[in-house]
């Protein structure tokens, strides 16, 4: 299973974009990339998921470059309520007994007025 | 709705005694997970599911047990063996990986020992 690696903590201002990098430097060809969110308390919501190029849904974008060791989350003009904790996570595709979705530890974004 | 249910929503337990958390879905998944959380941290695997009848070891399995006699139930024992089982513990539920799977997280429960 590929590695993540994600910035701990990030800090903003509502109606600024967001855009919080993870590296994935030994993804396989056929895994895909899964971000979701996490308020406290709370179950982990799914936000978005890629395999390459570009994927954009009502919530957010997801960049993800060619050689597609590296993903962008990009969450437009956040507000008080982004304040979450979210994770990047890469998974194989296909039904396998060693098909799990493992999760790293996560970006802490806060967001202020 | 379709969901993922988790009870309860808080469990205290003495020390020494096994506790079994429950975790039913009705999405007609075939995966099923339970994750660990303590304060701060990100999620860990305990133990995972593919199919009912067959589970596989996560990355924290040790003082725990699961079951998957059918497929909307997945329940998760905490034994007297687990050292520090204070945490909050997440169930989920999501279809074979693959393009457009999104896993489907219960609320939680938090396991306080006392």
């Amino acid at each position: 299973l590929a590695k993540t690696t994600q910035p701990i903590s990030m800090d903003s201002y509502e109606g600024q974009e967001v855009n919080i990098t993870c590296s994935h430097n030994n993804i396989a060809t056929n895994d895909y990339i899964t971000w979701y969110q996490q308020f406290p308390s709370q179950g982990p919501r799914f936000i978005i998921q890629g395999y390459k190029t570009k994927v954009t849904n009502e919530v957010a974008s997801l960049f993800i470059p060619a050689d597609r060791k590296s993903s962008t989350l990009s969450l437009p003009r956040v507000s008080l309520s982004d304040t979450a904790v979210y994770y990047c996570l890469v998974g194989s595709a296909g039904y396998s007994s060693a098909s799990k979705i493992i999760f790293g530890s996560g970006t802490r974004l806060s967001i202020r007025p | 709705d379709g969901g993922i249910t988790q009870s309860p929503k808080y469990l205290f337990r003495k020390e020494g005694q096994n506790v079994t958390l429950s975790c039913e879905q009705n999405l007609n998944h075939d995966a099923m997970y339970w994750y660990r959380q303590d304060p701060g941290q990100g999620l860990r695997l305990i133990y995972y599911s593919q199919i009912v009848n067959d589970f596989q070891k996560g990355d924290i399995a040790e003082g725990y047990s699961v079951s998957r006699e059918k497929k909307e139930s997945f329940p998760l024992t905490v034994t007297s063996a687990q050292k520090n089982p204070t945490a909050f513990y997440l169930c989920a539920s999501s279809p074979p990986l693959g393009a457009d799977t999104e896993a489907f997280f219960g609320q939680g429960t938090r396991l306080t020992v006392v």
